[in-house]
């Protein structure tokens, strides 16, 4: 079955970068675009960055342009996001999903488990 | 500010019905499938509907979905107990080239 494991997460000063990974298995990894959706503490979900299935698109949320970088390496099937000069609003936890698209519509079937970014001095 | 306008909470008693609106704009709904995620405490956000108003194998026929130009709702009937949740809807954004999520909307069964 599918499986998203997210890591990387942890306590962070402000300004400070980190790398988020999500090792992905049960699936065929370069078959699927995949998204980071991250959701702070008592907040609602709210969408970061997501990466086409061969990683030549990208799209960014405005709140974290120019900040964040997703990557994603189709050999390890790993999905990486560098989180650089971070702020405390960035503090959440971070999810991985799978999108799948049947000609219709895209959606997230699987989600990780999620890791938790606290950016705090 | 969410893109997408959800009521904070819903509340109903077991086995009764209650409905949960998503309302957006042309360049989200009104331009594209709408999905619906249900998220227990603690845990992380599962599928619940896509496409508008398909059903992920799983998921029973008590949740359904439906869409009318730049809104749209989320039906559950016959509540238990285990319903209670924190339900989302999100669409793709044409306008924002993002996705976009709705506040959430606490369900209480009381």
């Amino acid at each position: 079955q599918v499986q998203l494991v997210e890591s990387g997460g942890g306590v962070v000063q402000p300004g400070r970068s980190l790398r988020l990974s999500c090792a992905a298995s049960g699936f065929t990894f370069n078959s699927n675009s995949m998204h980071w959706v991250r959701q702070p503490p008592g907040k609602g979900l709210d969408w970061v960055a997501a990466i086409s299935y061969d990683g030549a698109n990208k799209y960014y949320a405005d709140s974290v342009k120019g900040r964040f970088t997703i990557s994603r390496d189709n050999s390890r099937n790993t999905l990486s996001l560098v989180v650089n000069s971070l702020r405390p609003e960035d503090t959440a936890v971070y999810y991985c999903a799978r999108e799948v698209y049947y000609g219709t519509g895209a959606h997230f079937d699987s989600w990780g488990q999620g890791t938790l970014v606290i950016v705090s001095s | 500010q969410s893109v997408l306008t959800q009521p904070p909470s819903v509340s109903a008693a077991p086995g009764q019905k209650v409905t949960i609106s998503c309302s957006g704009s042309s360049s989200n709904i009104g331009n594209n499938y709408v999905c619906w995620y249900q998220q227990l405490p603690g845990t992380a956000p599962k599928l619940l509907i896509y496409d508008n108003n398909k059903r992920p194998s799983g998921i029973p026929d008590r949740f359904s979905g439906s869409k009318s130009g730049t809104s749209a709702t989320l039906g559950i009937t016959g509540l238990q107990t285990g319903d209670e949740a924190d339900y989302y809807c999100a669409t793709w954004d044409v306008s924002l080239t993002a996705w976009v999520f709705g506040g959430g909307t606490k369900l209480t069964v009381l």
